[in-house]
């Protein structure tokens, strides 16, 4: 089946801890997204990438980072400077060329850090 | 910048009515809207897309409509379903820039 995985569901993690989310996608998408979902809020962007090797900073990137050597994997590491890490993150793909530009998007990682 | 707002921010219907929700945005420059399904604690999944030179698009009992130069669009769900609830959001997309908004969470009682 083609889709969007990450993983893991759930992850706990020390303050002043690095950990990074994992993103792989099997739909041939040259694009992919890192969104962060709070309560209440829409969804807002931390970072995109439409071709490997190449990435963007989305609204809210401070705090991320992100790698694109493979266009399966999009993975975001969550740095220690990441003030209010503590959210629900979602990854999406979608294809650029001549396309819809419709996003598909994984079940989601939900980070706690305490 | 774009802004989207999705009113009500909360629905509750008996099973079996028909219902609108609503979603605007402030630049009607758009490539296109998408409408998505979210369960607690659960990814997006993507209803409806409409580009910006289309109308409508309907999927089921679902029916997205668009007004671009109002900046508004609406998801018709007909003959609800407890199934149903969820929260739905709507999102826009522009060079490289996807906006959401809040969403609209839906109660579908039996």
């Amino acid at each position: 089946d083609g889709g969007i995985t990450q993983s893991p569901k759930y992850l706990f993690r020390k303050e002043g801890q690095n950990v990074t989310l994992s993103c792989e996608q099997n739909l041939n998408h040259d694009a992919m997204y890192w969104y962060r979902q709070d309560p209440g809020q829409g969804l807002r962007l931390i970072y995109y990438s439409q071709i490997v090797n190449d990435f963007q900073k989305g609204d809210i990137a401070e705090g991320y980072s992100v790698s694109r050597e493979k266009k399966e994997s999009f993975p975001l590491t969550v740095t220690s400077a990441q003030k209010n890490p503590t959210a629900f993150y979602l990854c999406a793909s979608s294809v650029t060329q001549g396309s819809s530009y419709e996003q598909y998007f994984g079940p989601g990682t939900r980070l706690t850090v305490t | 910048k774009q802004e989207v707002t999705q009113i009500p921010a909360a629905l509750s219907v008996p099973e079996g009515e028909n219902l609108v929700l609503n979603c605007s945005f402030t630049d009607s420059a758009i490539y296109n809207l998408q409408w998505f399904r979210q369960d607690p604690g659960k990814g997006l999944t993507s209803l409806l897309l409409i580009q910006s030179s289309q109308r409508e698009q309907t999927s089921g009992r679902l029916n997205a409509s668009l007004d671009k130069s109002s900046g508004r669009s609406t998801l018709y769900i007909a003959a609800s379903q407890p199934g149903d609830s969820a929260t739905y959001l709507c999102a826009v997309y522009n060079n490289n820039d996807m906006r959401f908004g809040a969403g609209t969470r839906l109660t579908v009682k039996p």
